[in-house]
């Protein structure tokens, strides 16, 4: 089945730094990313979607500014903490669909990263 | 009102018995659903998705009643492998990136 890659799978950062997750499809071509957290005891909440070459769209309440996402090319998106402050601390899924999903298909997840900001 | 609704639980089972959890969303327009299955501290694995038919996967089985706006997961003969949270999964609408995550229902089996 179609592979998501996710990395790094914990980071460990200072206040004020700047973060890089890292979300890649292996064997198929993601035409569109998905990016979400999911706090303790939470579900997990979109925060952006990208699509390849464009802008990625966020969702009311995420700081785009503060959460970067490229989407460069079909097999790569990345998501940058900017800047990152011990409430970022989180666990971050990317996700992703690819050419000829039909709309009823399931989502493939990255194995996410947890994100501790100390 | 949330989109999607899910009992959170914790659901406290013997292990061998049969166990049921609902969803409801609000948006009748939604496209397709799905279960997925999430364990402590990992990404959530798809466990089925829901037809309108309703369909079986083993001891799994998922119905779905668009009247109501709910689908149902019954999971027969439970086992201890199967504690984890339980996510209802809805396409919100005809797009692909509003798919929306319910809370999720928490499950334990005990022996």
């Amino acid at each position: 089945g179609a592979v998501v890659s996710q990395h790094p799978s914990r980071v460990i950062c200072k206040s004020g730094t700047s973060v890089k997750i890292e979300c890649r499809s292996l064997d198929f071509q993601a035409t569109t990313m998905f990016w979400y957290r999911q706090f303790p005891k939470q579900s997990l909440m979109l925060m952006a979607t990208s699509n390849e070459g464009s802008k990625a769209t966020y969702e009311q309440g995420v700081e785009k500014d503060k959460f970067l996402i490229n989407h460069a090319s079909l097999t790569l998106s990345t998501l940058t903490v900017t800047s990152a402050h011990p409430e970022d601390s989180s666990f971050y899924i990317c996700s992703a669909s690819g050419l000829g999903d039909a709309l009823n298909s399931p989502l493939h997840f990255g194995n996410g990263t947890r994100l501790t900001v100390t | 009102r949330k989109e999607v609704e899910q009992d959170p639980g914790p659901f406290n089972v013997p292990e061998g018995a049969t166990v049921a959890f609902n969803c409801t969303y609000s948006n009748s327009a939604s496209q397709s659903f799905f279960w997925y299955r999430q364990d402590c501290r990992k990404e959530p694995k798809l466990l089925m998705s829901v037809y309108s038919s309703g369909n079986e996967d083993g001891r799994f089985t998922a119905q779905l009643n668009r009247a109501s706006q709910y689908i149902s997961l019954l999971i027969r003969d439970s086992k201890l492998s199967d504690s984890a949270t339980y996510l209802c999964v809805v396409n919100k609408d005809s797009s692909a990136s509003k798919i929306i995550f319910g809370s999720g229902t928490r499950l334990s089996i005990r022996p």
